[in-house]
């Protein structure tokens, strides 16, 4: 299995622009992740699907950002309008469960890395 | 205050060194432990899963649960410039969710 793909791997934009980030989960996993990553707020969780369905979606931070998840292969994460404080590593992860045996262990994509001018 | 803390280091040890990695937490929910391995400019990976309180051991690494003073540990033993990475810890509850509570992550450099 080719892991967790996300793309694009890098991007920069300017400030004002949407931003679409897309996820390939592994290939069984029922359960999808979207985090992002700073220096300052460490690995945050911003939502999770299971099946398809949102299941928590606390950690967004706000309304410029959504996630949808069409279906079970794919995934994107939006963000309308853009501002220079997006800018991170963002992660999309999948496991086969989300918590109901002890080793479901999350499988981390390689990121994309946004930069918001 | 954060539900898990972890020193950001930079941390740097000579090859063959013992090294000690810790975060404590707030939340007595949690149940399930986890260390990640982060390379730079990868994604994190799993490298070690503990339940509850007790130790763990896998080749040069071991993960501590201490539940009562909410704290955890990573031990590696004779380090390697190869182990040069950034390790986060995770933790969450005993409830059937997929969420996982972060630390900020410590980085390590192993010097040859």
């Amino acid at each position: 299995d080719a892991g967790v793909i996300q793309s694009p791997r890098h991007e920069v934009t300017e400030m004002g622009q949407e931003v679409t980030l897309r996820c390939k989960p592994i290939s069984g996993h029922d359960y999808l992740f979207w985090y992002r990553q700073t220096m300052m707020r460490g690995l945050e969780l911003l939502i999770y699907f299971n099946n398809n369905v949102p299941i928590d979606d606390s950690g967004m931070p706000e309304d410029r950002f959504s996630a949808k998840m069409p279906n079970a292969s794919f995934s994107t994460l939006k963000i309308q309008p853009s501002e220079p404080r997006d800018s991170a590593v963002y992660f999309c992860a999948s496991s086969l469960y989300g918590g109901a045996l002890n080793s479901d262990t999350q499988y981390f994509g390689p990121g994309t890395r946004l930069t918001v001018l | 205050q954060k539900e898990v803390e972890q020193d950001p280091g930079p941390l740097s040890v000579p090859e063959g060194a013992i090294v000690s990695l810790n975060c404590t937490y707030s939340n007595s929910a949690f149940q399930y432990f986890m260390w990640y391995r982060q390379y730079s400019r990868k994604g994190p990976e799993l490298l070690m899963y503990t339940y509850s309180s007790g130790n763990k051991e896998d080749g040069r690494f071991t993960a501590q649960v201490d539940k009562s003073s909410k704290y955890i540990s990573l031990f590696i033993r004779d380090s390697q410039p190869s182990d040069s990475a950034t390790y986060l810890c995770a933790m969450k509850g005993s409830s059937n969710t997929g969420k996982l509570i972060f630390g900020q992550g410590t980085t390590l450099q192993v010097k040859p």
